[in-house]
């Protein structure tokens, strides 16, 4: 069981050059997020897919898109890059039955924008 | 909306040292409350969580009680350990959420020396 896994581990992107980060689980989880830490900031939500061909908004969008691929896989994609979104993405999973119940996540992408 | 208010840090303490780490959080009805931990280079995981008024959640020696006349769920142990040196995050989710979102505080740095 790898839990939850994020690619790649470290990035860096000039301004204005478009990545995708992707996740996957193997739990089979019906729920999927891409949250960002910032110092000081906490994790916040940038979208959040609460089942498979659905994904929504979180807190912090703007600038990104999201692919909900199928049950497994969740991609994070940015189409042009900023300094602004020098942060650490993680990716999260977990069973939602009406109820908030544990995330599981990913180990980190740790993105840098020059 | 809701929100999580965390006690700042970086938090200092000797091993054995008695820990608290405050939370306190504005919601709306009944939220579930949960405390992650990040250690170094690693995802969060879930270190425990409480789900109504007066539950107590425990886990590795950690305590947290869910306290809604005081809106807080703070996080206690009462001898830490050099291995417990990690960040730790306070986080609700409100009932009926869609896709079982988690509200994050800014997360509180410990560092224990032996």
């Amino acid at each position: 069981n790898a839990g939850v896994t994020q690619t790649p581990k470290f990035q860096v992107l000039k301004t204005g050059q478009s990545m995708t980060l992707q996740c996957a689980q193997d739990m089979n989880h019906n729920s999927m997020y891409w949250y960002r830490q910032d110092p000081g900031m906490g994790l916040r939500l940038i979208y959040y897919s609460a089942s498979e061909g659905t994904t929504d908004k979180g807190e912090v969008p703007n600038g990104y898109n999201v692919s909900r691929l199928n049950k497994r896989e969740f991609s994070l994609r940015l189409e042009s890059a900023a300094p602004s979104q020098t942060s650490v993405y993680f990716c999260a999973s977990s069973f939602y039955s009406g109820r908030t119940d544990e995330q599981y996540f990913g180990p980190g992408t740790r993105l840098t924008v020059t | 909306g809701n929100s999580v208010t965390q006690m700042e840090g970086p938090v200092t303490l000797s091993e054995e040292a008695f820990l608290t780490i405050n939370c306190t959080y504005t919601a709306t009805g009944y939220p579930s409350l949960f405390w992650y931990v990040q250690y170094p280079g690693e995802g969060l995981q879930l270190l425990l969580k409480a789900t109504k008024a007066d539950d107590k959640g425990s886990n590795k020696g950690f305590e947290a009680t869910y306290r809604k006349e005081t809106t807080s769920f703070h996080l206690e142990k009462g001898s830490v350990q050099v291995s417990d040196s990690a960040v730790y995050f306070c986080a609700l989710s409100g009932r009926g959420d869609q896709g079982g979102k988690l509200i994050f505080g800014q997360g509180t740095e410990l560092s224990v020396k032996p």
